[in-house]
C-alpha cells in the first residue's frame, strides 16, 4: 500500500496569511506514460463529508477559489492556502489514486491564529 | 445536480452485518461513472472501502476484501454496501461517492452527506 504522510498535523495562520500544507507519498504517484501525479486534496469541515479541492496535484475543481493551489512530482505534494479566510477552517486531507488501495493522508487540520 | 444519499441502520449488534444502500438522485448510474464506498472512525481519517461500475464490476480494499460486498441495483439507481463479521473497529461514517472520472481509480468529486454506523451489543 502507498502510505500518505501529511505534515503539519494541525496549523493556525492568521487570517490573510498563507497555510502550507505537506503530502508525501511512501512511492511515486507519478505515472510516467502520462506524466500526471495521481494525487488529490480534500478539504472537510465539521459534519460535512470532504470536498474535491486539487486533482492531478494542481487541477483546481470548478468553483474553488483560487486562493488555493497546489503543486509538487513524484512523492512530495504542497497544498497552499494564499490568504486564510475564515471559512477554510477544516480538514485537508491529500488521496492517492496511483494504485489499489486508494489511501488517504492522515489530515491537516487548519484553525485561525 | 447529482446527488447522494446514504440510508441504513445506525446500529449493528457485533459480529452481524452491515447493510447501507446510496441512493443516486439526478444522474442514472447505468448512464456510466464509477461509484464507490467510504469510511472515517470518529476523529480520523478515511478509508476506501471499495468501488463499483454499472455494469457489477466491483474493486475492493485488498484489507476489507474478505468481509465486504458491494452490489448496484440500477433499476432503483442505486448502489449497496454490505460489511460482515463486524467488530467496533468497524464504527465510522460512511460515506457513498461518486468517482470524478471514468477511471476505476480515482478521486471522489459528489460525495453523500455521511451515516454514522455504531457496532455495539
Amino acid at each position: 500500500d502507498i502510505v500518505m504522510t501529511q505534515s503539519p498535523d494541525s496549523l493556525a495562520v492568521s487570517l490573510g496569511e498563507r497555510a502550507t500544507i505537506n503530502c508525501k507519498s511512501s512511492q511515486s504517484v507519478l505515472y510516467s506514460s502520462n506524466n500526471k501525479n495521481y494525487l488529490a486534496w480534500y478539504q472537510q469541515k465539521p459534519g460535512q463529508p470532504p470536498k474535491l479541492l486539487i486533482y492531478w496535484a494542481s487541477i483546481r475543481e470548478s468553483g474553488v477559489p483560487d486562493r488555493f493551489s497546489a503543486s509538487g512530482s513524484g512523492t512530495d505534494f504542497t497544498l497552499t492556502i494564499s490568504s486564510l479566510q475564515a471559512e477554510d477552517v477544516a480538514v485537508y486531507f491529500c488521496q492517492q489514486y496511483y494504485s489499489s488501495p486508494l489511501t488517504f493522508g492522515g489530515g491537516t487540520k487548519v484553525a485561525i491564529e | 445536480q447529482v446527488q447522494l444519499q446514504e440510508s441504513g441502520p445506525g446500529l449493528v449488534k457485533p459480529s452481524e452485518t452491515l447493510s447501507l444502500t446510496c441512493t443516486v438522485s439526478g444522474y442514472s448510474i447505468s448512464s456510466g461513472f464509477y461509484w464507490g464506498w467510504l469510511r472515517q472512525p470518529p476523529g480520523k481519517g478515511l478509508e476506501w472501502i471499495g468501488t463499483i461500475y454499472h455494469s457489477g464490476s466491483t474493486y475492493y480494499n485488498p484489507s476489507l476484501k474478505s468481509r465486504v460486498t458491494i452490489s448496484v441495483d440500477t433499476s432503483k439507481n442505486h448502489f449497496s454496501l454490505r460489511l460482515n463479521s463486524v467488530t467496533a473497529a468497524d464504527t465510522a461514517v460512511y460515506y457513498c461517492a461518486r468517482v470524478v472520472r471514468s477511471m476505476v481509480y480515482d478521486a471522489f468529486d459528489i460525495w453523500g452527506p455521511g451515516t454514522m454506523v455504531t457496532v455495539s451489543s
